[in-house]
């Protein structure tokens, strides 16, 4: 099993650009999430799904969007890169979320200039 | 909302040091607790989990346990090595089934071990 991967590892933009960060399960997990890392704020909750066709916005969701066509990918879209979404960026898998492990990958460093 | 509050780091320690980080929580429900690390370069891996009040997650030496009178969850390691250098975030899991089931983090705590 490959895990949670993620593409790219590290990405400059402009702003005003658009971009989409892959990512990819391959352990059948119903549950899937995207998190930005910050300096000092630990990881904040930017989408999850629940299952294929299903999407929901967590705590920072603003200039982010998300889909989630297959169970293997939840790929993330930036529409309209701006400087404050400097940042790693992680997803990660989980059976069914909540009490379970959730699996990470390794991670997007994004930079917007 | 849910929340958790760990200590400022970097703590730097010597090889063979007794080894704490705080954390405490708040939350509504039953929430599970968790420790995850961050060795430099990848993503997070869980550490160590516990689902109910009173319960002692332990792995790879570490331990924590679930106090519920104190709403803590500390993380311990009697002797750290070179190699436990990392950041290590507490989190929990909401109780209720609000349907998110995300995990809400702490900032995150550096260690560096020195030899």
């Amino acid at each position: 099993n490959a895990g949670v991967t993620q593409t790219p590892k590290f990405q400059v933009l402009k702003t005003g650009q658009s971009m989409t960060l892959q990512c990819a399960q391959d352990m059948n997990h119903e549950y899937m999430s995207w998190y930005r890392q910050d300096p000092g704020m630990g990881l904040r909750l930017i989408h999850y799904s629940v299952g294929a066709g299903i999407t929901d916005q967590g705590e920072v969701p603003n200039g982010y969007n998300v889909s989630r066509s297959t169970t293997e990918d939840f790929p993330l879209r930036l529409l309209s890169a701006a400087p404050s979404q400097t940042s790693v960026y992680f997803c990660a898998s989980s059976l069914r979320g909540g009490r379970e492990t959730q699996y990470f990958g390794p991670g997007t460093r994004l930079l917007v200039l | 909302g849910d929340s958790v509050t760990q200590m400022e780091g970097p703590v730097t320690l010597s090889e063979e040091a007794f080894l704490t980080i705080n954390c405490t929580y708040t939350a509504t429900g039953y929430p599970s607790l968790f420790w995850y690390v961050q060795y430099p370069g990848e993503g997070l891996q869980l550490l160590l989990k516990a689902t109910k009040a009173d319960d002692k997650g332990s792995n790879k030496g570490f331990e924590a346990t679930y106090r519920k009178e104190t709403t803590s969850f500390h993380l311990e390691k009697g002797s750290v090595q070179v190699s436990d250098s990392a950041v290590y975030f507490c989190a929990l899991s909401d109780g209720r089934d609000t349907g998110r089931r995300a995990l809400t983090f702490g900032s995150g705590t550096r260690l560096q071990v020195q030899p």
